[in-house]
């Protein structure tokens, strides 16, 4: 079976700083992953995935993440922070051939002023 | 456009009494998800539909629990003889069908048993 590990269930940054969400899978054969964010009392929003093709890949809100097979990671990054970004983030993974999204405990992101 | 809605946004029943929670996926959407929220599980699979039919429903926590999608779009979560650990989100989320696509979430519904 899957599974998704994120380091950190909370994570501080000032606003400028650098944002870095780590997500590390396990799996047999590289899935489809996909980082989302989710706002207080909001559903999940798709922030970027990967499929196949290039494994550096970019988001919205000037996010992006990249692939690394060898290390079985899908780390999320942002140059700076902005304190709209203030949210809890979840690192998710799909088999290529199935359908349910395995998700990650989530990462609370606070951003400082 | 018009993205997946559920109702209600919240509901607060007691124990023992049933609940529907429903889904409205967007519109062309011929896969249908549903997920539980809860601070000691995270975030859990359920049930999924394609078109009609739920070809995986392995993630259904126990009889208690059942779900019906009909003419391709709403679907139902219907939860029996609710008891207090069923109180979290229960969000659904709808795709074109594909292993590639994108789901897209709901609001949620959520969920309080007294």
């Amino acid at each position: 079976a899957q599974s998704v590990t994120q380091l950190g269930s909370h994570v501080s940054v000032s606003e400028g700083a650098l944002v870095l969400l780590r997500c590390n899978y396990s799996s047999s054969v590289p899935p489809y992953l996909f980082w989302y964010v989710q706002y207080p009392n909001q559903g999940l929003q798709l922030l970027l995935k990967y499929t196949t093709g290039a494994t550096l890949v970019k988001g919205i809100n000037g996010f992006e993440a990249e692939f690394k097979k060898s290390e079985t990671s899908f780390h999320l990054t942002k140059p700076s922070a902005h304190m709209s970004d203030a949210a809890e983030y979840f690192c998710a993974v799909r088999e290529t051939s199935g359908s349910r999204l395995t998700f990650g405990e989530g990462t609370q992101l606070t951003v400082n002023p | 456009g018009a993205g997946v809605s559920q109702s209600p946004s919240n509901k607060v029943t007691e124990k023992g009494k049933d609940v529907e929670l429903r889904c409205d996926p967007i519109s062309g959407h011929t896969a249908l998800y549903w997920y539980r929220q809860s601070l000691g599980q995270g975030l859990e699979f359920l049930i999924y539909f394609q078109g009609n039919s739920a070809p995986d429903k392995s993630g259904l926590p126990s009889d208690r629990f059942s779900a019906e999608r009909t003419g391709g779009s709403v679907s139902t979560l219907t939860i029996q003889r609710t008891q207090q650990e069923d109180s979290a989100v229960y969000l659904c989320a709808s795709s074109l069908g594909v292993p590639t696509d994108t789901q897209y979430f709901g609001p949620g519904t959520r969920l309080t048993v007294l």
